[in-house]
């Protein structure tokens, strides 16, 4: 099983909602990862976990709060968000905890604040 | 001088063509270097990781060169299903990701 996986597929939410985006992964990796990708442009780092606990937080909003609840499963609680927030949010593993191994996506949760 | 540069093309090639892409980049500290593939509305997903000897996966040779700090990607014999966006990726204590470089093929 190579696969990290990603519910929803796509999410609309209005600014007042509180929504959580899931992934998984059962590759054994130790560390996973939550970007942020706007057409057309990059993906940028939100978060890293690793060994389950928050390693990075490239200077997040507060109303993005990550959770590891255990090494194989990652969420992104939403809350209060903008529509500039609207992006495809991408969750990432990696077999080194410490992140010194290239990166395996799942297919992204489509966000559209409205 | 921005982390990483690489072209955004489009590179526009016919079927069958070679097309090489070029990415440098600044921070010297950079530990593994990769290709991903990203195609229109889909998640990135990895190409290849590059090696300073070079290394080859059927149409695909990545090379690595430390010196001038840059990493390539050459593409023998285009196929259709080639048309994506390949994204240069250097590692550091993170993942860093070139703009992206898009490519299409063309009957």
């Amino acid at each position: 099983d190579t696969e990290v996986t990603q519910t929803p597929k796509h999410l609309v939410m209005g600014m007042t909602n509180k929504k959580s985006l899931k992934c998984e992964q059962h590759m054994g990796h130790r560390a996973m990862y939550w970007y942020k990708q706007k057409a057309k442009k990059p993906p940028e780092l939100m978060f890293v976990y690793s060994y389950e606990k928050l390693s990075i937080n490239e200077s997040v909003p507060s109303r993005f709060s990550p959770e590891c609840p255990n090494s194989s499963l990652l969420n992104l609680h939403l809350h209060a968000l903008q529509p500039e927030d609207s992006a495809l949010y991408l969750c990432a593993s990696s077999q080194d905890g410490r992140g010194w191994s290239e990166q395996f996506f799942g297919p992204g949760t489509r966000l559209t604040v409205l | 001088r921005k982390e990483v540069e690489q072209d955004p093309g489009p590179f526009n090639v016919p079927e069958g063509a070679t097309v090489a892409f070029n990415c440098t980049y600044s921070n010297s500290a950079s530990q593994s270097f990769f290709w991903y593939r990203q195609d229109c509305r889909k998640e990135p997903k990895l190409l290849m990781s590059v090696y300073s000897s070079g290394n080859e996966d059927g149409r695909f040779t990545a090379q690595l060169n430390r010196a001038s700090q840059y990493i390539s990607l050459l593409i023998r014999d285009s196929k259709l299903s080639d048309s994506a966006t390949y994204l240069c990726v250097f590692l550091t204590d993170k993942l860093i990701f070139g703009t992206g470089t898009r490519l299409q093929v063309f009957p």
